[in-house]
């Protein structure tokens, strides 16, 4: 079964960090491109970042919002994707999903990870 | 960014009805749009991709429409479990976004 299950989820107070992770089954990990897309509570979805795969150079991408507080990484040994977040703000409360990007792009996120909620606050 | 405008962002209808979600770029995507189904408490789901294209799994009485900036999602006969919030996303460029979603409630 093709299967996303994040971890790393909690409370964390402003101007705090937190590592995300994500792992990864049932499909070849490192062929695809990997996003993280929130959503924070009563709203809508908001896309985070991406990482590509070996053959793009694990090259990034980040919405604007992130400013260079978010980094993603991954470990194609272990099938695992991570998002380590430095100087949170409340406003980065939301449910993070880890989500399966494309593997030849560009293709809609078709896995889902059950989303792991980050609540930042004093 | 490309940004996307969803309407309307709240729908009432019936069990039977025929829906039409609307859904705008702020400039050309060609086919690179796709449809989700979200849930409470839930994931999103994958309904459409490339604009008009049947994720497997999903049932034929959803389907898609459109390209470049004017886009639609159709369900022909609306049934008790396609009642939930349908995002569209745009994924033609290094910056992804999704509209602000449509939920579609018990009239």
């Amino acid at each position: 079964e093709v299967q996303l299950v994040e971890s790393g989820g909690g409370l964390v107070q402003p101007g705090g960090s937190l590592r995300l992770s994500c792992a990864a089954s049932g499909f070849i990990f490192s062929d695809h491109y990997m996003d993280w897309v929130r959503q924070a509570p009563g709203k809508g979805l908001e896309w985070v970042g991406r990482i590509r795969k070996k053959a793009n150079s694990y090259t990034t991408e980040y919405a604007a919002f992130v400013k260079g507080r978010f980094t993603i990484s991954r470990d194609d040994s272990e099938n695992s994707l991570y998002l380590q977040m430095n100087s949170l703000k409340t406003e980065d409360t939301a449910v993070y999903y880890c989500v399966r990007g494309p593997s030849h792009p560009p293709d809609a996120f078709d896995i889902w990870g059950q989303g792991t909620m980050v609540t930042v606050s004093s | 960014d490309i940004q996307m405008t969803q309407s309307p962002s709240t729908l009432s209808a019936s069990v039977g009805d025929r829906v039409t979600i609307t859904c705008r770029a702020s400039q050309s995507i060609s086919s690179w749009l796709a449809w989700y189904q979200q849930k409470p408490g839930r994931a999103p789901k994958l309904l459409i991709y490339k604009a008009s294209s049947l994720q497997s799994g999903v049932p034929s009485r959803f389907s898609g429409s459109g390209s470049g900036t004017e886009f639609t999602l159709t369900i022909s006969s609306l049934q008790p479990d396609d009642f939930a919030a349908y995002y569209c996303q745009q994924y033609t460029t290094y910056s992804l976004t999704f509209g602000g979603g449509t939920k579609v409630e018990f009239k």
